[in-house]
């Protein structure tokens, strides 16, 4: 079982917005980094320390945390963004060191 | 361009032992920890190990402690991991990524099968 709660789907139509929650209850205020992930690629990185995007990621990726909860918002959704998303813990001192949550499939409609 | 390529992967049979490397490129090797993580078939990731840049602390997941053992030769700009009592949870495609978390960068991945 995962520490780090994801809904396991969440369906959107083209060019409305689609927001995917983690769960980090068991962690305090701890920020987390978010990971895209299409079928048979390796992972790529959207969001860091909640809410950084990488060179490269569309400004559509945005994220926010309250401290309970992380999310990672995507709006104006496009086809291409259809993908399964993972939240990591970017708390480097903790016993949970690296975990990941179990991973939103996000379908877009 | 940062660039991740992995090997070693393959079938193994239960309680056997298989060694995976990671040729890193596009970086100084050496200042940055990395990074295994691993995907069983249709689920979801794992975190397995990290090392420093120095190789001198090292970290693992409990599922593979005492089994799965990190390294790295900074003078070949290469990451190891050493699976052993491979089990057919284990079964998996290992990525080496940079960074202890937060990573921008991994490579493709090689499969490891543990079966009979």
């Amino acid at each position: 079982s995962y520490v780090l709660t994801q809904p396991p789907s969440v369906s959107v139509a083209p060019g409305q917005t689609a927001r995917i929650t983690c769960g980090v209850n068991n962690f305090g205020s701890k920020s987390v980094h978010w990971y895209q992930q299409k079928p048979g690629q390796a992972p790529v990185a959207v969001l860091f320390d909640d809410s950084d995007r990488p060179s490269g990621i569309p400004e559509r990726f945005s994220g926010s945390n309250s401290g309970n909860t992380a999310t990672l918002t995507i709006t104006r959704v496009e086809a291409g963004d259809e993908a399964d998303y993972y939240c990591q813990l970017s708390d480097i001192n903790s016993n949970h060191l690296g975990m990941f949550g179990g991973g939103t499939k996000l379908t877009v409609l | 361009e940062v660039q991740l390529l992995e090997s070693g992967g393959g079938l193994v049979q239960p309680g056997g032992s298989l060694r995976l490397s990671c040729s890193a490129s596009g970086f100084t090797f050496s200042y940055y920890t990395m990074s295994w993580v691993r995907q069983a078939p249709g689920k979801g990731l794992e975190w397995v190990s990290a090392i420093t840049g120095n190789g001198i602390n090292t970290y693992y997941a409990d599922s593979v402690k005492g089994r799965f053992t990190i390294s790295r030769d900074n003078s070949k700009n290469t990451l190891y991991l050493q699976l052993s009592s491979l089990r057919a949870d284990d079964t998996a495609v290992y990525f080496c990524a940079k960074g202890v978390t937060g990573h921008d960068h991994w490579g493709q991945g090689t499969l490891v099968t543990v079966s009979s």
